[in-house]
């Protein structure tokens, strides 16, 4: 079966240091990944996805940046993190084809908190 | 382009009831519609889909909802909830003529099951 991980489950950074996070799944190949970030608990914000290794797409100007150095591996980054950058991180995956009509898998989260 | 919305921020029911979670969407084709259940400080989890056939679609946890072409709604539905049913739910949509492989989701519903 499928899994996803993704680590740290929480974590604490002062303004200005940098951010990685990584996001890894198992048991499937060439999937399509996702990072979102979700906000007080509530609407979900795409940040970037990827169709295939070294290809990212942006969904909103920042100042975090994604990379997919393997075929299940998903990292967000920073490299001067914002107050604004708070909030509850979730990377997911989808099966590619089939018309797209496949439900996205999500992990279980990073929540970071900007001090 | 696509669009979802969750009309309520919160539902609220006593254990026992039947519940129903309202899910209206756009798109310029035929939807593929998706509804998610997130509890505190984890990831989504897919809950059912409905890609085409019988407009009433089965889906985990005794949930289910009903495809409503003429009024472009997909509600959630149950028809005994539980307090463990509390949890925030998610309703996207995905545009089948579109071209984009990216759902929109909805802002979330909390729902709220008092014993």
């Amino acid at each position: 079966s499928q899994t996803i991980h993704q680590w740290p489950a929480t974590l604490v950074q002062p303004v200005g240091s940098p951010l990685s996070l990584e996001c890894t799944v198992e048991g499937t190949s060439n999937p399509n990944l996702y990072w979102y970030r979700q906000a007080a608990g509530r609407g979900l914000q795409l940040l970037f996805y990827s169709v295939g290794i070294g290809q990212i797409s942006s969904e909103v100007p920042q100042n975090l940046s994604a990379s997919r150095p393997q075929d299940r591996q998903f990292i967000l980054s920073s490299k001067k993190l914002l107050l604004s950058d708070s909030g509850f991180y979730l990377c997911a995956w989808s099966v590619k084809g089939a018309g797209y009509n496949q439900p996205q898998h999500f992990g279980d989260g990073t929540r970071l908190s900007i001090l | 382009a696509q669009s979802v919305a969750q009309p309520e921020d919160q539902v609220n029911v006593a254990e026992g009831n039947p519940l129903t979670v309202k899910c209206t969407y756009s798109v310029s084709g035929n939807p593929y519609l998706f509804w998610y259940v997130q509890y505190p400080n984890r990831g989504l989890q897919f809950l059912l889909k409905y890609i085409t056939g019988d407009n009433l679609v089965k889906g985990s946890y005794g949930f289910e909802a009903e495809f409503n072409k003429s009024q472009t709604s997909f509600h959630l539905k149950k028809p005994s909830a539980l307090v463990s049913d509390s949890a925030l739910y998610f309703c996207a949509v995905r545009d089948r003529s579109g071209g984009s492989y990216i759902p929109t989701f909805g802002r979330g519903t909390s729902l709220i099951v008092h014993p």
